[in-house]
C-alpha cells in the first residue's frame, strides 16, 4: 500500500522567511499528488495539484510545489510567508488505483509569528 | 454555489450506540468520499462511491461501519455499536469524476 511522509510535524517561522515542507510517498507508478490546508476554524481547501505535465506547480496565495519523480517527492514551497499562513498542511497521493481516493499524510503544522 | 455540508457538526455518543453521519455532496459532483482523522494522525479513507458503480468499501475498519449513497447525492457513514478509538473528525468529500476533492467541514465524533 502506498504511504505519504511529511517529515516536519511542525515548523515555526518568522514573517518574510522562506518556507519548504518535505513531502514523499511511496507509489511507485503515475500518481496525483496534492497539498492542502487547513486554517484555524476552517475546511480542508485545495492549495495546488499535480496531474501531469510541467512538474513545478503554482497554487493560491503565492505557494508551489515541485514534483520530483527519482525521489517521489512533492515539496512544498513560498519564498515568504505570512503570519496569515498559519496554518496545517497536508500532502496527499491519489490516482493509484480505484478512482482517486487520497492517502494523506500526517501533516505539518505551520505557525508564523509577527 | 453551496459547497458539501456535513451533519451534525458534533456528536457525543454513549459507547455501544449507533451513529449515523450524514454528507451532501457538492451538485453534479459524482464521486464522493469518506475519510476519517484521529487525533495526531492523517486522514485516513473510509469508502468511495462513484456513480452508480458499486463503492469501494476496502478501507472500512470493521463490519461495524457502513455507508449509503443515494444516486449522486446525500450519503450516510453508520457506525453501530461505537467504540472509544471511532472517535475521529468523520470527513467527506465529493468531486466531478476523479478531479480534485472538495471537503466538507467534518463531524466530530466523540464516544465516551
Amino acid at each position: 500500500a502506498q504511504s505519504v511522509s511529511q517529515h516536519n510535524h511542525h515548523v515555526i517561522l518568522s514573517e518574510a522567511a522562506s518556507l519548504e515542507l518535505g513531502c514523499n510517498y511511496s507509489y511507485g507508478g503515475t500518481v496525483n499528488l496534492f497539498w492542502y490546508v487547513q486554517y484555524p476554524g476552517q475546511h480542508l481547501q485545495l492549495l495546488l495539484k499535480y496531474f501531469s505535465g510541467d512538474p513545478l506547480v503554482k497554487g493560491i496565495k503565492g505557494f508551489e510545489a515541485e514534483f520530483i519523480k527519482s525521489k517521489f517527492s512533492f515539496n512544498l514551497r513560498k519564498p515568504s510567508v505570512q503570519w496569515s499562513d498559519t496554518a496545517e498542511y497536508f500532502c496527499a497521493v491519489g490516482g493509484t488505483g480505484g478512482g482517486n481516493k487520497l492517502t494523506f499524510g500526517t501533516g505539518t503544522q505551520l505557525k508564523v509569528e509577527l | 454555489g453551496a459547497g458539501v455540508s456535513q451533519s451534525p457538526s458534533n456528536k457525543v455518543t454513549e459507547k455501544g450506540k449507533d451513529v449515523e453521519l450524514r454528507c451532501d455532496p457538492i451538485s453534479g459532483h459524482t464521486a464522493l468520499y469518506w475519510y476519517r482523522q484521529r487525533l495526531g494522525q492523517g486522514l485516513e479513507f473510509l469508502i468511495y462511491f462513484q456513480g452508480n458503480s458499486a463503492p469501494d468499501k476496502s478501507g472500512l475498519p470493521s463490519d461495524r461501519f457502513s455507508a449509503e449513497r443515494t444516486g449522486e447525492s446525500v450519503s450516510t457513514l453508520t457506525i453501530q455499536r461505537t467504540q472509544q478509538e471511532d472517535s475521529a473528525v468523520y470527513l467527506c468529500a465529493s468531486s466531478w469524476r476523479e478531479d480534485t476533492q472538495y471537503f466538507g467541514p467534518g463531524t466530530r465524533l466523540t464516544v465516551l
